[in-house]
């Protein structure tokens, strides 16, 4: 069974553009949940997705946002993207909404804004 | 609230040396809790994971009992090896299926 997938593994941005990530979870996870690593801050949860529905968000601003699509693949966008910004964007699936199902993990996005 | 305290490192250790990563967390409830390990230039692998109180998560020779008295998950390997380098988290899930983490330990063994 293919693991979590995510694109594009690498993506420099200047400060002020856009960006989107992907991520397409395992096949038959309905769950998706977003977080962010930084050296500084560690891993720090963005928010999750379950069957299309928004269930957490974490303490990020409101340039960040995401969504999940009826397949259960799914995208984050940040806006005017800042210095700060820069981190690895790490995605991961699983089965349900249980707490305790697994999470699996994909290679994540290293984003680098300039 | 819920949060995870983990052993600051980096660790070094010899070869066949005995490893203790130590992790205690603070949460509501029953929460579930794992060990997470990250090889550089990867991402996340579930290690192991233990869903109630007194239970033993083991994989690849790694171990760490759910002690809810002391709200410990220890993470430890009697004999480690030069692959076991990378960077282990610890974390637990509550409520709503979100993950907080530890901020990771760095281990390196040499050989």
């Amino acid at each position: 069974k293919a693991g979590v997938t995510q694109t594009p593994r690498y993506l420099i941005k200047t400060r002020g553009q856009q960006v989107t990530l992907s991520c397409s979870p395992i096949s038959g996870h309905r769950s998706v949940s977003w977080y962010q690593q930084t050296p500084g801050q560690g891993l720090q949860f963005l928010f999750e997705y379950f069957s299309e529905t928004q269930r957490n968000k974490g303490n990020f601003p409101g340039r960040f946002s995401g969504r999940q699509f009826s397949n259960s693949r799914s995208e984050m966008n940040v806006s005017t993207l800042e210095l700060g910004d820069s981190a690895l964007y790490l995605c991961a699936s699983s089965l349900g909404a249980e707490r305790t199902d697994t999470q699996y993990f994909g290679p994540g996005t290293r984003l680098t804004v300039l | 609230g819920n949060s995870v305290t983990q052993m600051e490192g980096p660790v070094t250790l010899s070869e066949e040396a005995f490893l203790t990563i130590n992790c205690t967390y603070t949460a509501t409830g029953y929460p579930s809790l794992f060990w997470y390990v990250q090889y550089p230039g990867e991402g996340l692998q579930l290690l192991l994971k233990a869903t109630k109180a007194d239970d033993k998560g083991s994989n690849k020779g790694f171990e760490a009992t759910y002690r809810k008295e002391t709200t410990s998950f220890h993470l430890e390997k009697g004999s480690v090896q030069v692959s076991d380098s990378a960077v282990y988290f610890c974390a637990l899930v509550n409520t709503g299926n979100q993950f907080y983490f530890g901020t990771g330990t760095s281990l390196t063994v040499i050989p």
